[in-house]
């Protein structure tokens, strides 16, 4: 079974512009959640979706939104970007929402200058 | 992150030695106790992972202890290894019982030659 894949591996934008970051799950899952990873603040959680629905949502500006499509393949994406930005996006995927085995993605690395 | 006490942050020990993680978590109704590993440029992955109905989870060299009395859960790793290197984070529920997942801030864990 092909892991959680995120797409793409490595980006960098500037300070104002908008980035759109992809993660397909492992088949079968029906849940998608997104982390921020930073050396400082370690890794945060951004949201979960479940069925297309939003089902939780972490301590983050409105900037950063999500969605889910019918074949669970989720998007995150953060406009009017900040040099603070700069992180590593983790995606996890799962069964089933809510406490249970996370499986994660490579992440994404966003660089803002 | 919030609630979720995870120590020591930096952990060295001698290859062949035992390595223990704690986490303290604050929500009584938590019922899901993972550990995840992340090695360098991938994404965590879990290792080992209790419900609240055991006292004790044994895999080989890793365990897990949880006291719900005092409410926290701890890794062991017995007969340290040089792939037992990188970062252990506990991820139990969060408060308010909403489910969602938060990650402590990680124990980099090495291990001496």
């Amino acid at each position: 079974k092909a892991g959680v894949t995120q797409t793409p591996r490595y980006l960098i934008k500037t300070r104002g512009q908008q980035v759109t970051l992809s993660c397909s799950p492992i088949s079968g899952h029906r849940s998608v959640s997104w982390y921020q990873q930073t050396p400082g603040q370690g890794l945060q959680f951004l949201f979960e979706y479940f069925s297309e629905t939003q089902r939780n949502k972490g301590n983050f500006p409105g900037r950063f939104s999500g969605r889910q499509f019918s074949n669970s393949r989720s998007e995150m994406n953060v406009s009017t970007l900040e040099l603070g930005d700069s992180a590593l996006y983790l995606c996890a995927s799962s069964l089933l929402s809510g406490p249970n085995e996370q499986f994660f993605g490579p992440g994404t690395r966003l660089t803002v200058l | 992150g919030e609630n979720v006490e995870q120590h020591p942050s930096t952990l060295s020990v001698q290859e062949g030695d035992s390595a223990v993680i704690k986490c303290t978590y604050s929500d009584s109704a938590s019922n899901y106790f993972p550990w995840y590993k992340q090695e360098l440029g991938k994404g965590p992955q879990l290792i080992i992972d209790i419900r609240s109905n055991v006292g004790e989870k044994k895999d080989q060299r890793i365990a897990v202890t949880l006291n719900k009395t005092a409410k926290h859960f701890s890794l062991h790793i017995t007969e340290t290894q040089p792939e037992d290197s990188a970062v252990y984070f506990c991820a139990p529920p969060a408060e308010n019982r909403d489910d969602k997942i938060i990650f402590g801030k990680g124990t980099r864990l090495h291990i001496l030659p």
